[in-house]
């Protein structure tokens, strides 16, 4: 079945490195996505990885793929207050033609 | 300007009534989504268009109809709103083929609720 899991939250104390796992069905999947969605707004693209890929490494942000398992995570480093939002992992389906989204991990953030 | 726009952003209607949210982009984009959010449950499809006269089923279709008037332009209706279809509504575009990157672009949303 088509299926992305995530927890549905996450708090960490500010300053300390938060980690946001998914787990998705679709061994076919070409990229697999990190979104990120701010109180009131629609969703973002955060990050991406290519499904041939290990580990892909953006400021703050390192995701890891761990393909044998499934399994996707999003690692936050020195996470601020301003990162407080909803993560969506998602997957391509189709050729690309379809995204599947998890149920979002909200983090929260506390001082 | 905001590329994604969605029209209304908040709608309270009563059972039985019917609804159309707008959504309108600047982006040249051939592929345009419709997705519902509820709590716990992330975003789900409703339906897609890859092009003008090319329409499909999502995944929770029943109780919705969409039209593509333009390329820029995809409704989404509820002929007969139901309280159970209270959420937060979501448009989004995306190139057509994919393109090199398969992002898709989100709108503000438009949250409705059915009394």
């Amino acid at each position: 079945g088509e299926d992305v899991e995530q927890s549905l939250f996450l708090s960490v104390r500010e300053g300390d490195s938060s980690v946001i796992n998914c787990t998705y069905t679709d061994s076919s999947s070409t990229y697999l996505y990190w979104y990120k969605q701010e109180p009131g707004a629609g969703l973002q693209l955060l990050t991406y990885i290519f499904s041939n890929m290990d580990m892909k490494q953006d400021q703050r942000l390192t995701v890891l793929l761990n393909k044998k398992d499934k399994h996707l995570s999003l690692r936050i480093a020195d996470t601020q207050t301003g990162d407080s939002a909803i993560y969506f992992c998602a997957e391509t389906l189709g050729g690309a033609s379809k995204i599947i989204f998890g149920s979002g991990t909200r983090l929260s953030i506390r001082p | 300007d905001a590329d994604v726009t969605q029209t209304p952003r908040n709608r309270i209607t009563k059972t039985g009534k019917r609804i159309m949210l707008e959504c309108s982009q600047t982006k040249g984009h051939d592929r345009m989504y419709w997705y519902r959010q509820d709590p716990g449950l992330g975003l789900r499809l409703i339906y897609y268009s890859f092009d003008v006269k090319d329409i499909n089923k999502g995944e929770i279709s029943d109780g919705y109809s969409v039209s593509r008037q333009a390329q820029a332009k995809f409704s989404l209706s509820l002929e007969s709103a139901i309280p159970n279809q209270t959420a937060l509504y979501f448009c989004a575009t995306s190139e057509n083929g994919g393109g090199p990157l398969p992002e898709q672009f989100f709108g503000p949303g438009t949250r409705l609720t059915v009394l």
